[in-house]
């Protein structure tokens, strides 16, 4: 099962709101990942998240707060958005983030989620 | 940072026409993926191909990382082949943990024509 699922689908919200966006696999990978992905351009990432702790972070506006709770799950935190933070937003997980030793050469492909289409009014 | 372009940037065809699409990347890569993101945004994993040559069905990928280039080779195109392809190539972003990271390149949007 290469599924990984996000929830909502769609979401609209006004500037002063908070909301978040889940993320959910259940295929034992042990790193997920954020991307930001605007209106005819490639998706962009935002954060890596690596045995639960957090990896990478693409120099993100403190407005958005990842979490991952557990191996399983990973959480976008929205607050005080901005118009132009309008996207479709991608959750993606891999067997773990490296993988070119040992002969894991496939250990860093990764799977994407359906996405959340996101709206700041 | 890493270069990633694709090649060309749109292309129509009719059904049934093969194509050809490229995509040159300016360093040293970990691995590269090949994905199709149909018109409701999902990323469908086509390849993942660092190096050589790979088939599913229709669809063929070659990688050749000495000289920094992938093909992904579509034959017999179906209507249902539109939309936009991306590559992607994985570099370390995280010097710490050795996390990688996924660039994209701008992508190749493929139209069909019945």
């Amino acid at each position: 099962d290469t599924e990984v699922t996000q929830t909502p689908k769609h979401l609209v919200m006004g500037m002063t709101n908070k909301k978040s966006l889940k993320c959910e696999q259940h295929m034992g990978h042990r790193a997920m990942y954020w991307y930001k992905q605007k209106a005819k351009k490639p998706p962009e990432l935002m954060f890596v998240y690596s045995y639960e702790k957090l990896s990478i972070n693409e120099s993100v506006p403190s407005r958005f707060s990842p979490e991952c709770p557990n191996s399983s799950l990973l959480n976008l935190h929205l607050h005080a958005l901005q118009p132009e933070d309008s996207a479709l937003y991608l959750c993606a997980s891999s067997l773990d983030v490296v993988g070119l030793a040992e002969g894991k050469s496939s250990y860093n492909e990764q799977f994407f989620g359906p996405g959340t289409r996101l709206t700041v009014l | 940072g890493i270069q990633v372009e694709q090649s060309p940037p749109d292309l129509i065809l009719q059904e049934g026409a093969n194509s050809t699409l490229r995509c040159n990347f300016s360093d040293s890569v970990n691995n590269l993926q090949w994905f199709h993101q149909n018109p409701w945004g999902q990323l469908i994993n086509l390849f993942y191909i660092p190096s050589g040559t790979k088939q599913n069905g229709r669809l063929s990928a070659t990688t050749v990382a000495t000289e920094r280039y992938s093909l992904l080779y579509i034959s017999s195109s179906q209507t249902t082949d539109s939309g936009v392809y991306f590559c992607a190539v994985g570099i370390i972003g995280s010097e710490i943990q050795g996390a990688q990271k996924l660039v994209f390149g701008q992508g190749t949007r493929l139209t069909i024509n019945p």
